[in-house]
């Protein structure tokens, strides 16, 4: 298995433009997990799926952001419009139910301009 | 919900030494505990984890231990090489049940430094 993928791997963008981010979590995993990470909040939890269902966005920082689980193996962030406070990591994380390791994506590195 | 505090936030050690990272946890019901280690640019990686019922893990130099009553575990490194450089991370997460399980709540961190 290839492991999480994520794309883009880099994304510069300027002010109040819409950026998507794109996950393909591990074949069998129920689970998926989106985080942002920045040197000032550390490793935050946006939001996270079970069976493509959203079980809580708690952690979704504005309605700017949103995300969406269309099939058990594909996953999008969107930031619309983006602020230069976006500006972070962006790791997709996906889990299998029998033994419950978490293995992250390689992460989609955002530069908001 | 859960809290994962960890300690220290920094550490340096020399080449060949030990290196001990301490986490505490308050959600007694948590039942597994895993260590990520990140590299400066690169993704969290799972290194080692415990499962609660289990006292001590060990793969080659690193090892984890668990004190369930005083809701703690630790990682352990012997035998640090340079390219153990890296930040470590601490989490723990509820049961299995259902719907809202394998959430992993993270420490902060530990930045820790092999000086050769």
């Amino acid at each position: 298995d290839a492991g999480v993928i994520q794309s883009p791997r880099h994304e510069v963008t300027e002010m109040g433009q819409e950026v998507t981010l794109r996950c393909k979590p591990i074949s069998g995993h129920d689970y998926l997990f989106w985080y942002r990470q920045t040197m000032m909040r550390g490793l935050e939890l946006l939001i996270y799926f079970n069976n493509n269902v959203p079980i809580d966005d708690s952690g979704m920082p504005e309605d700017r952001f949103s995300a969406k689980m269309p099939n058990a193996s594909f996953s999008t962030l969107k930031i619309q419009p983006s602020e230069p406070r976006d500006s972070a990591v962006y790791f997709c994380a996906s889990v299998g139910a029998e033994r419950g390791e978490q293995f992250f994506g390689p992460g989609t590195r955002l530069t908001v301009l | 919900g859960e809290n994962v505090e960890q300690h220290p936030s920094t550490l340096s050690v020399q080449e060949g030494d030990s290196a001990v990272i301490k986490c505490t946890y308050s959600d007694s019901a948590s039942n597994y505990f895993p260590w990520y280690k990140q590299e400066l640019g690169k993704r969290p990686q799972l290194i080692i984890d415990i499962r609660s019922n289990v006292g001590e893990k060990k793969d080659q130099r690193i090892a984890v231990t668990l004190n369930k009553t005083a809701k703690h575990f630790s990682l352990h490194i012997t035998e640090t090489q340079p390219e153990d450089s890296a930040v470590y991370f601490c989490a723990a997460t509820f049961p299995y049940s259902g719907a809202g399980s394998y959430q992993l709540t993270f420490g902060k961190g530990t930045k820790l430094s092999v000086i050769p």
